[in-house]
C-alpha cells in the first residue's frame, strides 16, 4: 500500500541540528513532489517545506515556510525513495511532530510523524 | 501570506446532526482548498480537495462547497466516528497555510 515513514526525530539542544528522513513505498516516488509539515504539542498543523520532483518544469525546486527559511533544507534521493529535512539552528518553538506527506497536488498521504524536541 | 480562519473553534453536536464548518481565506484562492480530519494521536486524513471534490474512500456524508474566500464543510448526518478536529488548508501558491482547526465534540 501507499505509505511514507518518517524517522530521525529525537531530543536536541537549542542551536543544534537534526536530519529527518522519510521513506516512501507503494507509489512511483520519482514523479511526485513531497512535503514536510509539523504539529506542535496540542496545536494545529503547520506546513514547513516542499520539494518538487526532478521532472517538474518549475525553475525553483524547493519551497519553505518563513519559519523554516535559512535554517531548514529539504532534499530527496530518488534512488532510495527518500526525502530528508536537514534542520539547523533549532529553537524550542521547533518542538513538534514532523510529518512527511505526498503531494497530488494536495497532500493525499501522510506519515505517522517523528517527534522532535528542542530543549536544554 | 494567505491567512485561513476557521469557525467555530469548537462545535458540540449529537450523532445524527447536520453540521457545517466554515473556513475563510484572507484573499481569493479560487477553489484551491482542502479539508482534513484528524483524530488524537493520528495523522490527518484528506476528506475534500478542490473545495468540493470528495477524496476516494471518504463517506458521502461529507461534502464541501465554496470558492474565492468562503468555504464550508458539511457532514450531513454526524456519526460517532466523525468526532475529531477538522482543518482547512489552501494550496493556491506557497506558502501553504492551514486554518487553526474546528474540534467537533460530543454534545
Amino acid at each position: 500500500q501507499v505509505q511514507v515513514v518518517e524517522s530521525g526525530g529525537g531530543v536536541v539542544q537549542p542551536g543544534g541540528s537534526l536530519r529527518l528522513s522519510c521513506v516512501a513505498s507503494g507509489f512511483t516516488f520519482s514523479i511526485y513532489g513531497m512535503h514536510w509539515a509539523r504539529q506542535a504539542p496540542g496545536k494545529g498543523l503547520e506546513w514547513v517545506a516542499f520539494i518538487r520532483h526532478d521532472g517538474s518544469e518549475h525553475r525553483i525546486k524547493t519551497e519553505y515556510a518563513d519559519s523554516a527559511k535559512g535554517r531548514f533544507t529539504v532534499s530527496r534521493d530518488d534512488s532510495k525513495n527518500t526525502i530528508y529535512l536537514q534542520m539547523n539552528s533549532l529553537r524550542p518553538d521547533d518542538t513538534a511532530l514532523y510529518f512527511c506527506a505526498k503531494d497530488n497536488p494536495v497532500i493525499d498521504v501522510w506519515g505517522q510523524g517523528t517527534l522532535v524536541t528542542v530543549s536544554s | 501570506d494567505i491567512q485561513m480562519t476557521q469557525s467555530p473553534s469548537t462545535l458540540s453536536a449529537s450523532v445524527g446532526d447536520r453540521v457545517t464548518l466554515t473556513c475563510r481565506a484572507s484573499q481569493s484562492i479560487g477553489t484551491w482548498l482542502a479539508w482534513y480530519q484528524q483524530k488524537p494521536g493520528k495523522a490527518p486524513n484528506l476528506l475534500i480537495y478542490k473545495a468540493s471534490s470528495l477524496q476516494s474512500g471518504v463517506p458521502p456524508r461529507f461534502s464541501g462547497s465554496g470558492s474565492g474566500t468562503e468555504f464550508t464543510l458539511t457532514i450531513s448526518s454526524l456519526q460517532a466516528d466523525d468526532f475529531a478536529t477538522y482543518y482547512c488548508q489552501h494550496y493556491d501558491g506557497f506558502p501553504w497555510t492551514f486554518g487553526q482547526g474546528t474540534q467537533v465534540e460530543i454534545k
